[in-house]
């Protein structure tokens, strides 16, 4: 069965520092999303992109955050200047359908800022 | 603020019972609901994706139920095992491109 991997599964940064989550949605998909739950808080959303642009952001996703698909296959997340509160699990996600279908979503990265 | 409410918190159930969950959601501006099964450690499954209001949807011993009127979902359980035992989110999507998560439902079946 095809699958979202992210890589790395846990990353620990210092504060300030910037990260990049990745992720390589299945390849047929063609919208994909950027989720994070903080941990014992709701899975919520930050971006979904389609056809090479955002088509939608959270108010979450503020200048800080930024989302690429460099390369056709891999889409990433990357965050410039981490913050404490960023500290959460973050999952990639790829949809062949948008809204009208199920999410794939990967295994997560867990992001702690120390 | 749209606000999606998922009961109850938690369960525990023993092998063989029945069970279900419940999903409210606002009932204004309706596109889809979503169900995920999120076992520890893995990343969410989607198990339904329901868009009618009366919506049934089947998946083995799961099944869902929508009224979008009304605002909620129902998901079943049918005889619940073991390896039933996960969290259940639901995911309402108010027309435009994202889902709102509930809380989720973390599910427990003792052998």
């Amino acid at each position: 069965e095809p699958e979202v991997t992210q890589t790395p599964s846990h990353q620990v940064t210092q504060m300030g520092q910037e990260v990049i989550l990745r992720c390589v949605p299945i390849s047929n998909h063609l919208y994909f999303y950027w989720y994070r739950q903080i941990l014992g808080q709701k899975v919520e959303f930050l971006v979904s992109f389609y056809n090479n642009e955002i088509s939608e952001k959270s108010e979450i996703f503020d200048d800080q955050f930024s989302v690429e698909r460099p390369d056709g296959s891999n889409f990433t997340l990357k965050i410039r200047s981490t913050k404490l509160e960023d500290s959460a699990m973050y999952f990639c996600a790829s949809s062949e359908q948008g809204l009208g279908a199920g999410y794939t979503f990967g295994s997560g990265t867990r992001l702690t800022v120390v | 603020i749209l606000n999606v409410e998922q009961s109850p918190q938690s369960l525990h159930v023993q092998e063989g019972d029945s069970t279900n969950f419940t999903c409210s959601f606002p009932s204004s501006n309706f596109y889809a609901l979503h169900w995920y099964r999120w076992e520890t450690a893995k990343s969410p499954e989607a198990l339904f994706v329901m868009t009618l209001n009366g919506d049934e949807k089947k998946k083995g011993r799961i099944s869902a139920t929508l009224n979008t009127k009304e605002g909620y979902s129902y998901l079943y359980i049918k005889g619940s095992q073991p390896e039933d035992s996960a969290t259940y989110l639901c995911a309402f999507i108010p027309g435009f491109q994202k889902l709102v998560f509930g809380t989720g439902t973390r599910l427990l079946v003792s052998p």
